[in-house]
């Protein structure tokens, strides 16, 4: 089964609106990981937090971790029209190497 | 650098027949993995390989085989197709067992 779940399924925001999407995962893990889909095309790698992180930035994005919970959020500040895409949490676990794991993914929808 | 590279693009199989997706990576990446994405399930885990010689079952092995004779090349092999294996599928890779993966474009396949 999978480890990851995301939450909403589907958001739809004006243009310079955040965004928030979350994920909870089953088991304890090494590191969360977010990735976006652009429709029809393969996945891109955006932020990668480790278990003994609590929040990471990257640009626009900001990313939580919270281990006691077994949650993640992806947050992006001042959307635009281009973030529309989905987006998905996946979990990695050193005695579990090379065995990335998918949640059900986000679709965000993001009007001008 | 081409990264990850996927063909064909598009195929379409009868029922029974027998066919192999390629995946190459030009990264001198060690760990690579094969998805497939259906609609509501987010990616699924089929086979993976932590190096050249070595390969494992993902979530949703069954029906395909892997084999990892090189670095560069991690082909699938669907045995023998079923309507149950239209899907569209990643090739990924990662230098690191817990690192963040690059990914193929995509490989969408019907089967009829």
């Amino acid at each position: 089964s999978q480890q990851g779940e995301e939450d909403p399924q589907a958001l739809s925001i004006q243009e310079g609106e955040n965004a928030t999407m979350n994920c909870s995962y089953k088991t304890s893990i090494n590191n969360l990981q977010w990735y976006r889909q652009n429709s029809g095309r393969g996945l891109v790698h955006l932020i990668l937090i480790r278990s003994n992180e609590r929040e990471k930035h990257s640009g626009r994005l900001r990313v939580t971790l919270d281990t006691s919970k077994k949650s993640s959020s992806l947050l992006i500040t001042a959307s635009r029209a281009a973030d529309t895409a989905s987006y998905f949490c996946a979990t990695a676990r050193y005695n579990q190497g090379g065995k990335l794991i998918f949640g059900q993914g986000t679709e965000l929808s993001v009007k001008p | 650098n081409a990264g990850v590279t996927q063909t064909p693009k598009f195929q379409v199989l009868k029922t029974g027949q027998s066919m192999t997706l390629q995946c190459a990576q030009d990264m001198n990446h060690e760990y690579m993995s094969w998805y497939r994405q259906d609609p509501g399930m987010g990616l699924r885990l089929i086979h993976y390989s932590v190096g050249a010689g070595i390969t494992d079952q993902g979530e949703v092995p069954n029906g395909y085989n892997v084999s990892r004779s090189t670095t560069e090349d991690f082909p699938l092999r669907l045995l023998s197709a079923a309507p149950s294996q239209t899907s569209v599928y990643f090739c990924a890779s990662s230098y690191s067992k817990v690192g963040g993966y690059t990914f193929g474009s995509g490989t969408r396949l019907t089967v009829v």
